[in-house]
């Protein structure tokens, strides 16, 4: 099956600094790549997606690359605020449409 | 349009007891997917079903967990004769199908406590 590889695991950044994570997948059949942000003890909230048609899709201070050859895909956030901090996790979906999620950045932003 | 619907919220059983989870999906959606969170890790997927079929159940151990989702009414997990391991929150989450329609958005969770 599939496997999604996410680093860092943890993440401080300064106010205003920029944050980038990171996630490999392993199956080249995965055709969409979703990122969530999942605050404690809430729902995981989708924040941005890519298929794999596309290489780049910017939303805001939030942006998403793909890189289908080397097969890995990174979450850019710009001018991060203490609100971003959060647990982010990167998905892939493959096979029949089941999301195989990465394990997690908890992202800091320190005021 | 209501979000994704889970509950109960929270739910305490002792050994051995049943527990039932029930998901509604997004109006309109036909899709729906079940993930386990154990504390600070991430998303396992469990079950993607369909009304009234399972697509795909690999990620569901095959003892005491069974899931359905019928033509009328809602999504329902079910673990029989829980352990403390079992304690989790579980998520799920539901999409429209189909080409493009791939987004998944996710109900409130269920968190299980076994004493």
């Amino acid at each position: 099956g599939e496997n999604v590889e996410q680093h860092p695991s943890t993440l401080s950044v300064q106010e205003g600094d920029s944050a980038v994570i990171k996630c490999t997948y392993s199956d080249s059949a995965s055709n969409y790549f979703p990122w969530y942000k999942q605050e404690l003890g809430k729902r995981p909230q989708l924040i941005i997606d890519i298929r794999s048609n596309v290489g780049e899709k910017k939303d805001q201070r939030i942006a998403v690359t793909l890189n289908k050859t080397a097969k890995h895909f990174s979450l850019h956030i710009t001018e991060t605020q203490p609100e971003d901090s959060a647990v982010y996790f990167c998905a892939a979906r493959w096979a029949l449409g089941q999301l195989t999620f990465g394990s997690g950045t908890q992202l800091t932003v320190l005021p | 349009n209501a979000g994704v619907m889970q509950n109960p919220r929270h739910l305490v059983r002792r050994r051995g007891q049943e527990a039932r989870l029930r998901c509604s999906p997004m109006k309109g959606h036909s899709h729906v997917y079940w993930y386990r969170q154990l504390p600070e890790e991430g998303l396992k997927f469990m079950v993607y079903l369909q009304k009234e079929n399972i697509i795909d159940e690999s990620g569901m151990p095959k003892e005491r967990f069974s899931a359905e989702f019928p033509k009328e009414g809602p999504s329902i997990l079910r673990i029989q004769q829980v352990v403390r391991g079992d304690s989790a929150a579980y998520f799920c989450a539901s999409s429209p199908g189909g080409q493009g329609q791939e987004t998944q958005y996710f109900g409130p969770g269920t968190r299980l406590l076994v004493l």
